[in-house]
């Protein structure tokens, strides 16, 4: 069981928007920054959104992150066949003492 | 580039150790500004964090994981280790490597994983 919860999967067909919820609570999305992590096929992990909605170096602005309350969003525009992969969002948890708790992932799959 | 390359022992047996080294390149683990932590996925399931470390020795341990861990830092190899105790067939799983950007202030802590491993498989069997 995740302390985030996100939805398991979604799909749309190229050229369509997905958007990727995680639900949290006060004590880790509610007063801390969110990030979300890609994961293609048989690959490590790679940072996508950081600080909420903050996109690192290289990442195209289809993928926008939002934050709201105890909640983030994660949306892809223009979907893409290689945009198929596992997200992930993650954030501080103060009642852990956890650096990162993840949610359990979203496997997103392109139409 | 920064880099970070997994390296352990593969199979380890029930009840045994589980020893592993993250060699860092394009960074230093001595960064103040960094941590740099373990996480791991078993087969099939999602992201687990197990620890971090901070070159000063601060380090922050997954709960859950019930003090059988333990993560050091050797700044004179730029490298991390992590070592667990007692291992069960739940501990089989990849593990990742990562850096981690663990900074606080207005609007709470912005905790992130910058940069990743490509992972290392270990299985615990018999």
């Amino acid at each position: 069981q995740s302390v985030l919860t996100q939805p398991p999967s979604v799909s749309a067909a190229p050229g369509q928007k997905v958007t990727i919820s995680c639900s949290g609570s006060s004590s880790n999305i509610g007063e801390n920054y969110v990030s979300w992590y890609q994961q293609l096929p048989g690959t490590g992990p790679k940072l996508l959104i950081y600080e909420n909605s903050k996109r690192p170096s290289g990442i195209p602005d289809r993928f926008s992150g939002s934050k709201s309350g105890t909640s983030a969003t994660l949306d892809i525009t223009g979907l893409q066949t290689g945009d198929e992969a596992d997200y992930y969002c993650g954030t501080w948890d103060s009642n852990v003492h956890a650096h990162v708790v993840f949610g359990g992932g979203t496997k997103v799959t392109v139409l | 580039q920064l880099q970070l390359q997994e390296s352990g022992p593969g199979l380890v047996k029930p009840s045994e150790t589980l020893s592993l080294t993250c060699t860092v390149s394009g960074d230093s683990v001595s960064s103040h500004n960094y941590y740099w932590g373990w996480i791991r996925q078993s087969p099939g399931k999602g992201l687990e964090w197990i620890a971090s470390i901070h070159y000063t020795g601060t380090t922050y341990y997954n709960p859950s994981l019930n003090g059988r861990l333990t993560i050091f830092v050797d700044t004179s190899k730029n490298q991390f280790s992590l070592r667990l105790i007692s291992v069960t067939a739940a501990d089989t799983a990849v593990y990742y490597c990562a850096r981690l950007l663990a900074t606080a202030g207005p609007g709470g802590r912005r905790n992130c994983f910058d940069a990743w491993g490509q992972g290392t498989v270990v299985t615990v069997s018999s």
